[in-house]
């Protein structure tokens, strides 16, 4: 009953690098998000994904981009790493959004340097 | 801009006395209200839903809601340490969207 898995969970990047933070559920949820969290920020959405096919920028997407590959995965993907970009990730999904509540991931600390 | 406030604390309760957590939120069309727990280091996990006026009862937990004092409160009875956590409301408005608060650290005192 694994929920939702998010993988790494810690990362460090030199500032300039790329990677992408891995994301999937086994729940068959439609809706699926990014949100970042920073201290005193609370969380903050990144992009989501609706239905499988779609996707939305959130309330801070630059410097991001996503994919949402099939109903299962969405995957986050920072292009050139910034110090601003330190911050705890996490993935959530829900089958009916406002309806269930979301499950969220584990979450990725990421620090940029 | 829509908002969700919430007191960031930290509020300190005695254990086995009720915790009050309180959140206002500014779209008065908004539908539905969540209540999360996040411990230290740890994702955030849903606690109580809530979608009309009035309380729901969950155990310990009491979700409150008054739409029209734009106003949903939690309720833990009998507190115990393992309640320490960040608590954090959850409103979705009219738009669909859900907008967090940031949370209010409870901190039960042995």
């Amino acid at each position: 009953n694994a929920g939702v898995t998010q993988t790494p969970k810690f990362q460090v990047l030199k500032t300039g690098q790329s990677m992408t933070l891995q994301c999937a559920q086994d729940m068959n949820h439609n809706s699926m998000y990014w949100y970042r969290q920073d201290p005193g920020m609370g969380l903050r959405l990144i992009y989501y994904s609706a239905s499988e096919g779609t996707t939305d920028k959130g309330e801070v997407p630059n410097g991001y981009n996503v994919s949402r590959l099939n109903k299962r995965e969405f995957s986050l993907r920072l292009e050139s790493a910034a110090p601003s970009q330190t911050s705890v990730y996490f993935c959530a999904s829900t089958q009916v959004e406002g309806v269930n509540g979301y499950t969220f991931g584990s979450g990725t600390r990421l620090t940029v340097v | 801009q829509k908002e969700v406030e919430q007191n960031s604390g930290p509020l300190s309760v005695p254990e086995g006395a009720i915790a009050s957590l309180n959140c206002t939120y500014s779209d008065r069309g908004s539908q539905s209200f969540f209540w999360y727990r996040q411990y230290s280091g740890k994702s955030p996990e849903l606690i109580m839903s809530i979608y009309s006026n009035g309380d729901k009862e969950d155990g310990r937990f009491t979700a409150q809601l008054n739409k029209a004092s734009q106003y949903v409160s939690l309720l833990i009875r009998d507190s115990q340490p393992s309640d320490s956590a960040t608590y954090l409301c959850a409103v979705m408005s009219r738009d669909d969207k859900i907008i967090f608060g940031k949370g209010t650290r409870l901190h039960i005192l042995p």
